[in-house]
């Protein structure tokens, strides 16, 4: 069974904190990718990675870093978290290349920044 | 910029009813098409797709045709249950392995 594992399910930081958030996935995907889910605003790219070390900015990467050192791991980092941070983050990853690959997604982290 | 729009939920309905959810895009080249659910509490997963004009994506007794002339995607069941209960994107891809996500519907379906 494919698996995209997320380090926590709920978060809470306080303002001015770096948080790390963690994702594993066990398919040996080339892809990975780190969203945010907001209400009425539906899923945004942070950041996507194509490949170990290499990554690319989505469509609202301030405020956030990426690290992957290993192909299995992605991590999202906030450097110094504030309050408009607080959201739901979700991890995918898949298979690059083809015509058409599917994203399989990690639970969630539910992040509360205080 | 690529895009996609669907209609703002939540949609509730009886069990046994019939399902459309709308689903339209705007895309510079030739999109593939996707949808994607979330059940309470869970990640996304993929429900059904379409990669080119004229197909129909099914699964789950859920179908979706890739209708190019009037750039839609709607999302369609003759009979929900209870367990279909969960929120539905749309999404699309362009010659890339992003994908860009429409802001979900939200279906409720009463016994």
């Amino acid at each position: 069974d494919v698996k995209v594992t997320q380090s926590s399910r709920y978060l809470v930081k306080r303002t001015g904190e770096k948080v790390f958030l963690e994702c594993v996935q066990d398919m040996d995907h080339e892809n990975m990718f780190w969203y945010r889910q907001d209400p009425g605003l539906g899923l945004r790219l942070i950041y996507f990675s194509y490949d170990v070390k290499m990554k690319e900015k989505g469509d609202i990467p301030e405020g956030y870093s990426v690290s992957r050192e290993k192909k299995e791991r992605f991590s999202l980092i906030l450097e110094s978290a504030s309050t408009n941070q607080t959201s739901m983050y979700l991890c995918a990853s898949s298979l690059a290349g083809g015509v058409v690959n599917e994203q399989f997604f990690g639970p969630g982290t539910r992040l509360t920044v205080l | 910029g690529d895009s996609v729009t669907q209609m703002e939920g939540p949609v509730t309905l009886s069990e046994e009813a019939f399902l459309t959810i709308n689903c339209t895009y705007t895309a510079t080249g030739y999109p593939s098409l996707f949808w994607y659910v979330q059940y309470p509490g869970e990640g996304l997963q993929l429900l059904l797709k379409a990669t080119k004009a004229d197909d129909k994506g099914s699964n789950k007794g859920f179908e979706a045709t890739y209708r190019k002339e009037t750039t839609s995607f709607h999302l369609e069941k003759g009979s929900v249950q209870v367990s279909d209960s969960a929120v539905y994107f749309c999404a699309l891809s362009v010659n890339t392995d992003k994908l860009i996500f429409g802001t979900g519907t939200r279906l409720q379906v009463f016994p």
